[in-house]
């Protein structure tokens, strides 16, 4: 059965600082992988998805992830982090007729 | 623009009363998705339609339910809610229910059973 895994509960980051949220994936074939992000008392917005391709995906407001293989990973990224990016964010993987969740980072992002 | 929309935003409900959540959607979308999340917690799927196709999962409590009278709207009913029903109930919609299809969600319902 596909998982994933966020290891990360809660980050801290300042904000212009760099962000990096870890994800890390249970899949037996080529995974299809999406990062979403949730404000609180929101729904949840894609910021960016993997299917197949080149390895570095870009994504809406600034955010890219990258797939390793090797590692099944597929981390979250941004150059420099806003106050407006604090909230939760979650790593899924399609699974069939289904998408399977992490348990979610929630991103503080201090002045 | 083309969104998916949930009714009420937050819905407060008294312990063992039915309660029914709305959710529409103008994108069209055979699949519409019902996920319940805890405080905390990941999304986790409670079940979906494909057009008129229901799908449950098989640890979706029979407390839920769910009905489907046209492509756009989709509804969740809760027969008896208990406290431990209370949570955020996200709606979502996808094109067809291949694997990788993007889900878009709705803002969500709160709901709080008292």
């Amino acid at each position: 059965a596909q998982s994933v895994t966020q290891p990360d509960i809660h980050i801290t980051v300042s904000e212009g600082a760099s962000l990096e949220l870890r994800c890390n994936y249970s899949y037996g074939a080529t995974p299809y992988l999406f990062w979403y992000v949730q404000s609180p008392g929101q729904g949840l917005q894609l910021l960016l998805k993997y299917f197949s391709g080149d390895t570095l995906v870009q994504g809406i407001k600034g955010f890219e992830a990258e797939f390793k293989r090797s590692q099944s990973s597929f981390n979250l990224r941004k150059p420099s982090v806003h106050w407006s990016d604090a909230a939760e964010y979650f790593c899924a993987v399609a699974g069939f007729q289904k998408l399977v969740f992490g348990t979610g980072t929630r991103l503080l992002v201090s002045p | 623009d083309a969104m998916v929309i949930q009714n009420p935003r937050y819905q407060v409900t008294q312990f063992g009363k039915p309660v029914t959540l709305s959710c529409s959607q103008t994108l069209n979308h055979n699949v519409m998705y019902w996920y319940q999340q805890k405080s905390s917690q990941a999304p986790k799927l409670l079940f979906h339609y494909y057009d008129k196709d229901f799908n449950n999962e098989a640890d979706t409590p029979d407390n839920f339910q769910s009905r489907r009278p046209n492509t756009s709207f989709c509804f969740l009913d809760i027969r008896s809610p208990g406290l431990g029903d209370a949570a955020m109930y996200l709606c979502a919609t996808s094109r067809t229910s291949g694997t990788g299809e993007t889900q878009y969600f709705g803002p969500g319902t709160r709901l709080l059973v008292l």
